[in-house]
């Protein structure tokens, strides 16, 4: 089956850790997106990457680190710089990162919460 | 300066009744617009989407929307309402450079039996 991959489903951190989410696709789509979603306040672009070895920053990047160098992987790093990281993360593919035109397929969510 | 505005946060319908979520948007540019749902716990999907061709867009499940250029807005309707519509819907908008979508703030939509 094709589609993306979030895990863990539920991940705790501890203050002044690192954690990171994994966002894995095998749809062959180029662009890969982080977002983050609190409630009420829809969805707010964290990082996104239109090719690997290349990402932009969205309008949340304070706190967050990306990397891309894999087609299909584009993992999520929260640093201890974020604080306030408890949120759901949502990972999304496309498939030449055209946002106008082209449909985001999202994965399930990764549910991040502080101990 | 581009925007989406849902202009519910929560709306309650009764089964077999009219669905209607309503939205604006503010863009300098000619927009590209979408509505996608979210259930409970899980990620989204796309209902449909507004490219600049026909303004009266249709989608999965039934659902459609008007692209009102004179009123800025993309309302989602639904004729008949089923409880498995009831979810979370987002408004989006595409940036001005097309590389980033643009939500709203979303409408929880509940049916009652």
């Amino acid at each position: 089956d094709g589609g993306i991959t979030q895990s863990p489903k539920y991940l705790f951190r501890k203050e002044g850790q690192n954690v990171t989410l994994s966002c894995e696709q095998n749809l062959n789509h180029d662009a890969m997106y982080w977002y983050r979603q609190d409630p009420g306040q829809g969805l707010r672009l964290i990082y996104y990457s239109q090719i690997v070895n290349d990402f932009q920053k969205g309008d949340i990047a304070e706190g967050y680190s990306v990397s891309r160098e894999k087609k299909e992987s584009f993992p999520l790093t929260v640093t201890s710089a974020q604080k306030n990281p408890t949120a759901f993360y949502l990972c999304a593919s496309s498939i030449s990162g055209r946002a106008g035109q082209e449909t985001q397929y999202f994965g399930p969510g990764t549910r991040l919460l502080v101990l | 300066a581009q925007s989406v505005t849902q202009l519910d946060s929560h709306v309650s319908v009764s089964e077999g009744t009219p669905v209607l979520l309503r939205c604006n948007y503010s863009s300098s540019y000619s927009p590209s617009l979408f509505w996608y749902v979210q259930h409970p716990n899980k990620g989204l999907q796309l209902l449909l989407k507004y490219t600049s061709a026909a303004t009266l867009v249709k989608g999965i499940n039934g659902f459609e929307a008007e692209f009102k250029k004179s009123e800025t807005s993309f309302h989602l309707t639904k004729p008949s309402a089923h409880m498995s519509d009831a979810a979370e819907y987002f408004c989006v908008l595409a940036n001005q450079a097309g590389t980033a979508l643009i939500f709203g703030k979303g409408t929880t939509l509940s049916v009652s039996s």
